[in-house]
């Protein structure tokens, strides 16, 4: 089955400062690797995604890139805010109507004002 | 709106008893996913369902069981809690269509905290 990994597991950034994440997977066909964002004590939510027919896509301060020959994909974000503070998890799944996710384990970012 | 619960919020039961953890969904998904989250795992998954009458294991099914009976609802069952079943458990819904949402985005429940003295 499919095997992401995740690094780093903490990040600190100076607010303002950029961050980056850095997830691999395993299965070539997985072809939807979204990024979701947890608050505490909240539940997990959609902040980008991307799919293998695109390398890089932006939404204002986040992006997240994509390099399917290496299985590795990428969370940026720029200018950070002491909002940006949760913990990020990327993931990797096939398309379709039956769909599994497979989650990495998360990486805690703190941005220090 | 479209949205997804768990009920209840927070359970503590004791070890031995048969527990069952509720969600419903009304963003009109065929995928139905349970997992459980603690700290250093991610998020796991233990169950999942393509749809009415269909339900699959996930990496950590042991003790757990689901059931679809309808399209908007996927109750879990802990058989017979353990400590080691102490965790934070989330629900989500999906769809390759999108439903009332964008296409194959999950989409969780609020979650429920549960504890197993």
């Amino acid at each position: 089955g499919e095997n992401v990994e995740q690094h780093p597991s903490t990040l600190s950034v100076q607010e303002g400062d950029s961050a980056v994440i850095k997830c691999t997977y395993s299965d070539s066909a997985s072809n939807y690797f979204p990024w979701y964002k947890q608050e505490l004590g909240k539940r997990p939510q959609l902040i980008i995604d991307i799919r293998s027919n695109v390398g890089e896509k932006k939404d204002q301060r986040i992006a997240v890139t994509l390099n399917k020959t290496a299985k590795h994909f990428s969370l940026h974000i720029t200018e950070t805010q002491p909002e940006d503070s949760a913990v990020y998890f990327c993931a990797a799944s096939i398309s379709g109507g039956y769909q599994k996710v497979t989650f990495g384990t998360g990486t805690k970012l703190q941005v220090i004002p | 709106d479209a949205e997804i619960t768990q009920s209840p919020r927070h359970k503590i039961t004791e070890t031995g008893r048969q527990v069952t953890l509720a969600c419903h969904q009304t963003w009109n998904h065929n995928n139905m996913f349970w997992y459980r989250q603690d700290l250093g795992h991610g998020l796991r998954l233990i169950h999942y369902s393509y749809g009415v009458q269909d339900t699959n294991k996930g990496e950590v099914s042991d003790g757990y069981s689901v059931s679809r009976s309808n399209t908007e609802d996927l109750p879990l069952t802990l058989e017979s809690a353990a400590s080691s079943q102490t965790s934070v458990y989330f629900c989500a819904s999906s769809d390759m269509r999108g439903g009332a949402g964008a296409p194959d985005t999950q989409y969780f429940g609020p979650g429920t905290r549960l504890t197993v003295l």
